[in-house]
């Protein structure tokens, strides 16, 4: 089936606007995280949901990162008013459960690589 | 929170021979530990992970083993390929739900 899907791509922006990052998890996949990933670093958590319910956003490094999951499928991480350390990939992850047992395995996405202008 | 350190930073062998990554880790709650490669512009791959009710799993040329009361683990591979070239992370999670504390990452270069 589908891995995971993640969109756009590549985002080029200015310094100070808003981007939206898109993540399409695997279908029926109830968790689902946010990660940073710096060149030649090892990903770095930044939020999770379990459905709808944003678990634990303690990675999001201040208040301009946000993200929601409406409808418990469809993820998008926002960043307002972009700053050049924004730069980064940035992957989502998805997994069949989130507590135990093979279920727990995370598949990652293709990743958005973002560059603030 | 929890932390992961990765050594080494870069392994070097020849084709065929073994190769050992090892990890160490800060909370004693985590009790779920995968190995990832990574390839060049590639997204992360899980390869093995293993559980702390087992302190040993193999799979083919790969093996992880974990040592609970020392808090590490370790990821070896043996026979090693020229594919096996990559960035490997090893990561720990807590009992309670699945976020991943990766390590810094190593890579491996296999030598034909």
């Amino acid at each position: 089936g589908a891995g995971v899907s993640q969109s756009p791509r590549y985002k080029v922006t200015k310094r100070g606007q808003d981007v939206a990052l898109r993540c399409d998890p695997i279908s029926g996949h109830v968790s689902l995280y946010w990660y940073r990933q710096a060149l030649g670093q090892g990903p770095e958590f930044l939020t999770y949901f379990n459905y709808e319910a944003q678990q634990d956003k303690s990675g999001l490094p201040n208040d301009r990162f946000s993200a929601e999951r409406p409808e418990g499928s469809i993820s998008t991480l926002t960043i307002q008013r972009t700053e050049q350390r924004d730069s980064a990939m940035y992957r989502c992850a998805s997994s069949l459960t989130a507590s135990g047992g093979l279920g727990k395995t995370q598949y990652f996405g293709p990743g958005t690589r973002l560059l603030v202008l | 929170g929890e932390n992961v350190e990765q050594h080494p930073s870069t392994l070097s062998v020849q084709e065929g021979d073994s190769a050992v990554i090892k990890c160490t880790y800060s909370d004693s709650a985590s009790n779920y530990f995968p190995w990832y490669k990574q390839e060049l512009g590639k997204r992360p791959q899980l390869i093995i992970d293993i559980r702390s009710n087992v302190g040993e799993k193999k799979d083919q040329r790969i093996a992880v083993t974990l040592n609970k009361t020392a808090k590490h683990f370790s990821l070896h591979i043996t026979e090693t390929q020229p594919e096996d070239s990559a960035v490997y992370f090893c990561a720990a999670s807590p009992t309670s739900y699945g976020k991943l504390t990766f390590g810094q990452g190593t890579i491996l270069t296999v030598h034909p």
